[in-house]
């Protein structure tokens, strides 16, 4: 079955300017979370979204949000974009009903910003 | 709260080399554990997981048991290859505290030289 698909792959934005990146599941999934991944910082949790409702967030500003709609894709938004939210933006998706179940994730969408 | 430790990289190998990559944790509940890898410039891969303590969970030649007593779950391989070379994140999920966002390490870089 299908894995994991984010788009765009890699983009390129300036200071200011906001971005959003999409991200469809794995069919059947019901929860879509977020992470930001940077050298420094590593891989951190951003939201995660389940049945279209936020059911977790990270400790990261309201200039990142998200949303999930009624056929699970996923889509977050970053708003006045600063140089330091260049990072990768992992998409994963998961059943999200117990503990044992794998999250799954996708390629990520590279986001530079100049 | 949760947390998961791993050893700090980068790990630095030859061909055909033993591998450990020491993982510990710390969980409020019973959390199921994952390996997953990251090889450049792509997203994460499930490598592999355990759900209960004693399990065993393996693939690629990878393996790593889940040890209560010592809050362990160290990922072995008895012989690398340079094809290995990338970045190991240790993760639990402990859904006790209602949620089931996994907690990840910091990740560890392997390099495996020819």
């Amino acid at each position: 079955k299908a894995g994991v698909t984010q788009t765009p792959r890699y983009l390129i934005k300036t200071r200011g300017q906001q971005v959003t990146l999409s991200c469809s599941p794995i069919s059947g999934h019901r929860s879509v979370s977020w992470y930001q991944q940077t050298p420094g910082q590593g891989l951190q949790f951003l939201f995660e979204y389940f049945s279209e409702t936020q059911r977790n967030k990270g400790n990261f500003p309201g200039r990142f949000s998200g949303r999930q709609f009624s056929n699970s894709r996923s889509e977050m938004n970053v708003s006045t974009l600063e140089l330091g939210d260049s990072a990768l933006y992992l998409c994963a998706s998961s059943r999200g009903s117990d503990s044992g179940n794998t999250i799954y994730f996708g390629e990520g969408s590279w986001l530079t910003v100049v | 709260g949760d947390s998961v430790t791993q050893m700090e990289g980068p790990v630095t190998l030859s061909e055909e080399a033993f591998l450990t990559i020491n993982c510990t944790y710390t969980a409020t509940g019973y959390p199921s554990l994952f390996w997953y890898v990251q090889y450049p410039g792509e997203g994460l891969q499930l490598l592999l997981k355990a759900t209960k303590a004693d399990d065993k969970g393996s693939n690629k030649g990878f393996e790593a048991t889940y040890r209560k007593e010592t809050t362990s779950f160290h990922l072995e391989k008895g012989s690398v290859q340079v094809s290995d070379s990338a970045v190991y994140f240790c993760a639990l999920s402990d859904a006790s505290g209602g949620s089931y966002i996994p907690t990840f390490g910091r990740g560890t870089s392997l390099i495996v030289h020819p």
